[in-house]
């Protein structure tokens, strides 16, 4: 597609339960990378993805928080046994190569843990 | 702790004007600055960029400014546009580190009054 596409847009889970994200990046891009916004904070960098190297997991905040990348194609961000500190719009981008830091971002899913 | 800092939440401007958002940073290691703009419920877009070898970016109405001594940035915007209204997120990386994400700063609001 044109653009960086996420689902769900928006996902209400209880707590305690696993939740999946997809990100679907531009076509061609290899560079992909996860981030987060929590209520009136700035965004975190999570995790990112480069071709077929091994990610970097630096800003991942818990090991309850993985993410998968097959090739240049999608990736899904897993979340287990969700927290309400997990609530955040979680947003994904990518870039046609890794030092382009001018990301395409998705519009993001929002996720509230109730 | 808080390396890329926004300590302004809000800003209103009348159409027109001149918009001066400013960021400070506290990580000397930072070698790169990006500004985004975001719109609700969208992602973030990119805007401009600069490194630090430079002290000024343009690009048409917004321009950089960058004070490595103060570890201070600003994003001027000439003249002021209703469009312009938005969320602006200065952001921060160590590229000579070889750190792959971005550090944002908790964005000001940007309200273009007509």
């Amino acid at each position: 597609g044109a653009g960086v596409s996420q689902s769900p847009s928006n996902k209400v889970t209880e707590k305690g339960k696993d939740v999946e994200l997809r990100c679907d990046p531009i076509s061609g891009h290899t560079a992909l990378y996860w981030y987060r916004q929590r209520l009136g904070q700035g965004l975190e960098f999570l995790i990112y993805f480069q071709g077929n190297s091994a990610p970097d997991k630096s800003g991942l905040p818990s090991d309850r928080f993985s993410a998968e990348r097959t090739g240049e194609s999608v990736s899904t961000l897993t979340i287990q046994r969700t927290q309400q500190e997990d609530s955040a719009v979680y947003l994904c981008a990518s870039s046609l190569v890794r030092g382009d830091y001018g990301y395409t971002f998705g519009s993001g899913t929002r996720l509230t843990v109730v | 702790d808080q390396q890329v800092k926004q300590n302004s939440p809000s800003l209103s401007v009348q159409e027109g004007r001149i918009s001066i958002l400013n960021c400070d940073y506290t990580n000397s290691m930072f070698d790169y600055f990006l500004w985004y703009k975001k719109y609700p419920a969208e992602g973030p877009t990119f805007l401009i960029s600069i490194s630090s070898i430079k002290d000024k970016n343009e690009d048409g109405r917004f321009t950089v400014f960058l004070n490595k001594s103060a570890k201070h940035l600003s994003l001027h915007i000439v003249p002021s546009q209703p469009g312009d209204s938005a969320v602006y997120f200065c952001a921060a990386i160590n590229r000579g580190g070889g750190a792959d994400g971005l550090t944002f700063g908790k964005g000001t609001h940007l309200i273009i009054q007509p």
